[in-house]
């Protein structure tokens, strides 16, 4: 079975700074996707960026960049010049490859705060 | 846009209740997904369906059920609710299995008294 653990329970930064959520993970799988999610107070929970774990390149989306360390089992989110609309809790979450159905596990979260 | 919508944003209920939670994608999606929010865990997996009538536990199935007659639609029942079932509960689609990304719903935050 595969854990995530966020050890981060909650984060802050102030506004156009940059800040990294910190996220591992343990599985015996060679072919998985590990996601970011976003879950703003309004509580819709959205795709923030997603990483195959064949690719070495680092996925990035415009302000969000990943550090996927896979013999380390890491795979931390990073987002520059932080706004207020980033302030939310922030799930990773793992996929194993295969016919998994797409099933998801995902760690305790960790709610970011983005100070003016 | 994919659209992934949950009956109720709030529902309070009593112990022994049978209580039933909806979930409807509009995308035409394989996959859906229940899933329980609870401070310090994350989001747990109770119930998954990769096709109509078909299903499979998660990792939390005890004291839940679900059902799938149309594609689009996906119910998760509490067959006899208790208090330790107060929860936020977040229903998700997606178009197939294989890294495809969850759509998440608003999500039905149950109190159980």
């Amino acid at each position: 079975a595969q854990t995530v653990t966020q050890s981060q329970p909650e984060m802050s930064v102030q506004e156009a700074e940059t800040v990294t959520l910190s996220c591992t993970y343990d599985t015996s799988e060679s072919n998985y996707y590990l996601f970011w999610y976003k879950q703003p107070p309004s509580r819709q929970m959205i795709l923030v960026i997603r990483q195959e774990a064949y690719k070495q390149q680092n996925a990035t989306e415009n302000r969000f960049s990943v550090n996927f360390q896979k013999a380390a089992k890491s795979f931390s989110l990073k987002i520059s010049d932080s706004q207020l609309g980033d302030t939310a809790m922030y799930f990773c979450a793992f996929r194993a490859g295969g016919t998994s159905y797409g099933k998801l596990t995902f760690g305790q979260g960790t709610i970011l705060t983005v100070h003016p | 846009d994919v659209k992934v919508t949950q009956s109720s944003r709030y529902l309070v209920k009593r112990t022994g209740e049978k209580v039933f939670l909806e979930c409807v994608q509009d995308m035409d999606h394989e996959n859906m997904f229940w899933y329980r929010q609870d401070p310090g865990l994350g989001l747990r997996l109770i119930y998954f369906s990769y096709d109509v009538k078909m299903k499979e536990k998660g990792d939390i199935p005890e004291g839940y059920s679900v059902s799938r007659e149309k594609k689009e639609r996906f119910s998760l029942i509490l067959e006899s609710a208790s208090t330790n079932q107060t929860s936020m509960y977040l229903c998700a689609s997606s178009l197939t299995g294989y890294g495809d990304t969850q759509y998440f719903g608003p999500g039905t935050r149950l109190t159980v008294l």
